[in-house]
């Protein structure tokens, strides 16, 4: 069964950082591209960040750009975010997702917080 | 960065009835080297992650009802739901994957009448 188990979430104050993963099973990991996409209580989906197979390609929101790092550990068949400075606008469900080019198969979600 | 827009906002259809929900790119999704368009439709119920359900525009995933149909090329498309069930009662939002950054639509909020 093809499945994506993120952990990492919590609560934190601004200015603070944090990092989520997601763990990857059910699939050959590395011949997939990865994305992270986030969701504000009662909002819409904004796409976060990119990684290629190999970690060839990064990109990412500019919402987000320069406070947060995609990285893959394909080893440990693992997805991580690493974020910076966070806000309070950071709020949000964060979903890993594998690319296709469409994104077929999505994490569960990851809570992040960010309050004083 | 292209803009996903979808009408209505939320749309209330009787049980078994049809459901029509458009999305609008503010520019073409169509590649014309392989006559694709980039457009994904994903369904999404109250705390759990979006579920695909077309991609390329028009076809379906796997395990998707039939009664799930998608149309439309270039800058304009829809999501038709032939015959409404109370399981189809979500949150429905398109996607354009034609380049980065991936955009999404606002969703459309679907309801029983």
């Amino acid at each position: 069964e093809l499945q994506l188990v993120g952990s990492g979430g919590g609560l934190v104050k601004p200015g603070e950082s944090l990092r989520v993963s997601c763990e990857a099973s059910g699939f050959t990991f590395a011949n997939f591209a990865m994305n992270w996409v986030r969701q504000a209580p009662g909002q819409g989906l904004e796409w976060v960040a990119y990684i290629s197979k190999s970690s060839t390609d990064i990109y990412y929101a500019d919402s987000m750009k320069g406070r947060i790092t995609i990285s893959r550990d394909d080893a440990r068949n693992s997805l991580h975010l690493q974020m910076n400075s966070l806000r309070v606008e950071d709020t949000a469900v964060y979903f890993c997702a594998r690319e296709l080019p469409w994104l077929d198969t999505w994490g569960q979600g990851i809570q992040v917080t960010v309050s004083s | 960065d292209i803009v996903m827009t979808q009408s209505p906002d939320s749309l209330a259809v009787s049980l078994g009835e049809r459901a029509t929900i458009n999305c609008k790119s503010s520019q073409s999704i169509l590649y014309s080297s392989n006559n694709y368009n980039y457009l994904v439709w994903y369904q999404q119920k109250p705390g759990q992650p979006p579920k695909l359900l077309i991609y390329w525009a028009s076809t379906r995933a796997a395990g998707v009802p039939d009664r799930f149909s998608g149309s439309g090329s270039g800058t304009d498309f829809t999501l038709t739901i032939s015959s409404l069930q109370a399981e189809d009662v979500a949150i429905y939002y398109c996607q354009q994957y034609y380049y980065i950054p991936y955009t999404f639509g606002q969703g459309t909020k679907l309801e029983i009448k």
